[in-house]
This record gives C-alpha cells, sequence and structure tokens, in this order.
C-alpha cells in the first residue's frame, strides 16, 4: 500500500542533541512538507520541498534544517538551536498535477525533551 | 493579516446534524481543505472547495462563500467515530501552501 512512513513514533532529545525525524513516502509526490504542531494551534509550516534538492523555509524554520536528496525521503533534523521543541511532527506529501491534489499525512513523531 | 477561524470545541449527540463554520482573511484565496484528526493520529483530507456551493460525500458536506470568506462542514447522522478536530485550511495562491485553523474538537455523546 501507498502512503507516508515516519519514525520514529516518540522521540526523546537531550539538551545541546541534534535529532533527526524520518519520512518516507511511496506515492511518487514531488512536494513534501514539514509540520508543527501544538496544543491548541494550527499547524505551523516549517520547510517544504516541490522538487528533489530543493527546499524553502517555512513560517518557523529557525532551529530546524532539512534535506531533499532522494525523491521518497525528506528528513527534519531539529538542532541545538531550537529551544522548545516539544511538539507532534507532521510530514505530509502532495501530488502536484492538479490545484485540488490535498496534502496526505504520516502518522507523526512526537518529540519531548529529557 | 491571514486569520482562519474555526470554534475550539463542539458537543453533538449520536445521530444528529453538526455544522462547524470556519471564517478565513487572507491575502488570496485559491481553495479550502477540511480534514479529520483523531487525537494523536495523523490529518486526514475530507474535502475540498474552491467554487461557491455545496460538495456533498455521503454523510459529509462542506459548503464556500468565497464573498464571505466563510465555510462550514456539515457532518449528518453522526456516529461516535466521528468525534475528533477538524482543521480548515485555505490555499491563498498558486504555490499550494496552507494556512491552518486551530480546529474545532467535536464531542459525540450517545
Amino acid at each position: 500500500d501507498g502512503g507516508i512512513t515516519q519514525s520514529p513514533k516518540y522521540l526523546f532529545r537531550k539538551e545541546g542533541q541534534n535529532v533527526t525525524l524520518s519520512c518516507e513516502q511511496n506515492l511518487n509526490h514531488d512536494a513534501m512538507y514539514w509540520y508543527r504542531q501544538d496544543p491548541g494551534q494550527g499547524l505551523r509550516l516549517i520547510y517544504y520541498s516541490q522538487i528533489v534538492n530543493d527546499f524553502q523555509k517555512g513560517d518557523i524554520a529557525e532551529g530546524y534544517s532539512v534535506s531533499r536528496e532522494k525523491k521518497e525521503s525528506f528528513p527534519l533534523t531539529v538542532t541545538s538551536a531550537q529551544k522548545n521543541p516539544t511538539a507532534f511532527y507532521l510530514c505530509a506529501s502532495r501530488a502536484t498535477g492538479f490545484s485540488n491534489q490535498p496534502q496526505h499525512f504520516g502518522d507523526g513523531t512526537r518529540l519531548s525533551i529529557l | 493579516g491571514q486569520n482562519i477561524d474555526q470554534p475550539t470545541e463542539m458537543t453533538a449527540t449520536e445521530g444528529a446534524i453538526v455544522q462547524i463554520n470556519c471564517t478565513y482573511q487572507t491575502s488570496g484565496f485559491n481553495g479550502l481543505f477540511w480534514y479529520q484528526q483523531h487525537a494523536g493520529e495523523a490529518p486526514t483530507f475530507l474535502s475540498y472547495n474552491v467554487l461557491d456551493g455545496l460538495e456533498e460525500k455521503g454523510r459529509f458536506s462542506s459548503f464556500l462563500s468565497r464573498s464571505k470568506g466563510y465555510s462550514y462542514l456539515l457532518l449528518k447522522e453522526l456516529q461516535m467515530k466521528d468525534s475528533a478536530s477538524y482543521l480548515c485550511a485555505v490555499r491563498e495562491d498558486s504555490n499550494y501552501q496552507l494556512i491552518w485553523g486551530a480546529g474545532t474538537k467535536l464531542i459525540i455523546k450517545p
């Protein structure tokens, strides 16, 4: 079955540590996105990529980094510069052929501070 | 500025009908999406509106009025499994980025 796989489901970060969240899709989608979800707030865009080897900052990119070396993969690194990383992180992908194509989401990674 | 408003929480009875409203103020408009999100899970796509009017899909319908900056999601014959958050998202322009509302938590009571 086609879909988006995020791993791990739960992740704990120590002070000063960088952690990487994995996102893999087999939907053959060109566009991929990373969102952060905090209680009582809408999804906030961290980074997005419309095509391999290219990505753009979203609204809250500070303290995060990404890469897009393969169409299927869009890993997110939460660096030690992100001082409040505790949140639910969602990866999404989208087919770019038609404007009515929705974003499809992975099951998310919940990141907490130790 | 950009703003999307939804009620924070609503309660309804199993078997009834509920309408969840979404109002938006954005610099442009190129489509509105509704998603369902169960607690701790991924959002799943429900509906898409880009023209004024009602789109019906089984027990769920979504309405759009672009002149009023207004949409609603109508859920009929409510079931306990419909207890979830419902997210409204607007695409401002052709770059396909979405602006998200905070979501409406729907509680279904027997």
